[in-house]
C-alpha cells in the first residue's frame, strides 16, 4: 500500500460545479498535511494547509479525519482555471523526517 | 533570493555523460529538497538536506546519483553516466526547516529539464 494514494481521475466537471477530492495516507503519526495545486509542465505551488479544525479559503475547503487518516479538498463554484492537478501532502518525523506527495488528482473544468 | 532558483532550466545530454544539477534555495531556508518527476508521473523524493546533512539517502535512484549541499545554501544534483530513463523534471524545494508542521511550507523551483538522448 502507497503512503499515500489519491484517486488518479481525471474528475471532468462543468463550470460552477463543486468538486472534492480525497487522499488517505498510512502513517497514523503523521502530523501536517498540505493540498498543492501542479499545472501542466510547472512546478507544484502551496494550495492550503490542512488545519484539524478544517479550513476554508475562498472556494476552497479542507478538511481532516484522523480517525479515518484521510484529508479532502473541496472545490465550489468551479473555475477553467481551476483546471490542474491536487497533490495532497502528508509530512510526518517517525523514523526521521518524511514529506510524502500523493500522485494527483487531475481536474479538468469545462466551459 | 525571492524564489527557488534552479540551472540549468533545460539540458539535453548524452547518454553516458555527467551531469550538473544546480539549486539555489530562498535565503534563510535550512531545509532543501529533491524531487524527480518524470513525464505525467507523481513526484519521487531523491533525497533532502538539513543544513548540509543528508540524513537519508535511499530515495536515490541508483549510486549514479549523487548529491551535497556546501554552506548550508547552494545544492547540486550530479548524475553520472547518465541513461534515458533519467530523463524527467528535478525539481528542488526548500522550506524554513525540517520540522513537521503547518508552517513548513514547500517551496518549489521551476525544475531542471533533463532529456538524456
Amino acid at each position: 500500500r502507497k503512503e499515500v494514494e489519491q484517486d488518479p481521475g481525471p474528475f471532468n466537471v462543468p463550470e460552477g460545479a463543486t468538486v472534492a477530492f480525497n487522499c488517505t495516507y498510512s502513517n497514523s503519526a503523521s502530523q501536517s498535511f498540505f493540498w498543492y495545486r501542479q499545472d501542466c509542465r510547472k512546478e507544484p505551488k502551496l494550495l492550503m494547509s490542512v488545519y484539524s479544525s478544517g479550513n476554508e479559503d475562498g472556494r476552497f475547503t479542507a478538511q481532516l479525519n484522523r480517525a479515518s487518516q484521510y484529508i479532502s479538498l473541496l472545490i465550489r463554484d468551479s473555475k477553467l482555471s481551476d483546471s490542474a492537478t491536487y497533490l495532497c501532502v502528508v509530512n510526518s518525523e517517525t523514523g526521521g523526517f518524511k514529506t510524502i506527495f500523493g500522485a494527483g488528482t487531475r481536474l479538468f473544468v469545462k466551459a | 533570493g525571492a524564489g527557488v532558483s534552479q540551472s540549468p532550466s533545460n539540458k539535453v545530454t548524452e547518454k553516458g555523460k555527467d551531469v550538473e544539477l544546480r539549486c539555489d534555495p530562498i535565503s534563510g531556508h535550512t531545509a532543501l529538497y529533491w524531487y524527480r518527476q518524470s513525464l505525467g508521473q507523481g513526484l519521487e523524493f531523491l533525497i533532502y538536506f538539513q543544513g548540509n546533512s543528508a540524513p537519508d539517502k535511499s530515495g536515490l535512484p541508483s549510486d549514479r546519483f549523487s548529491a551535497e549541499r556546501t554552506g548550508g545554501s547552494v545544492s547540486t544534483l550530479t548524475i553520472q553516466r547518465t541513461q534515458q530513463e533519467d530523463s524527467a523534471v528535478y525539481l528542488c524545494a526548500s522550506s524554513l526547516d525540517i520540522r513537521t508542521g503547518s508552517g513548513n511550507t514547500i517551496y518549489f523551483g521551476e525544475g531542471s529539464w533533463l532529456t538524456v538522448v
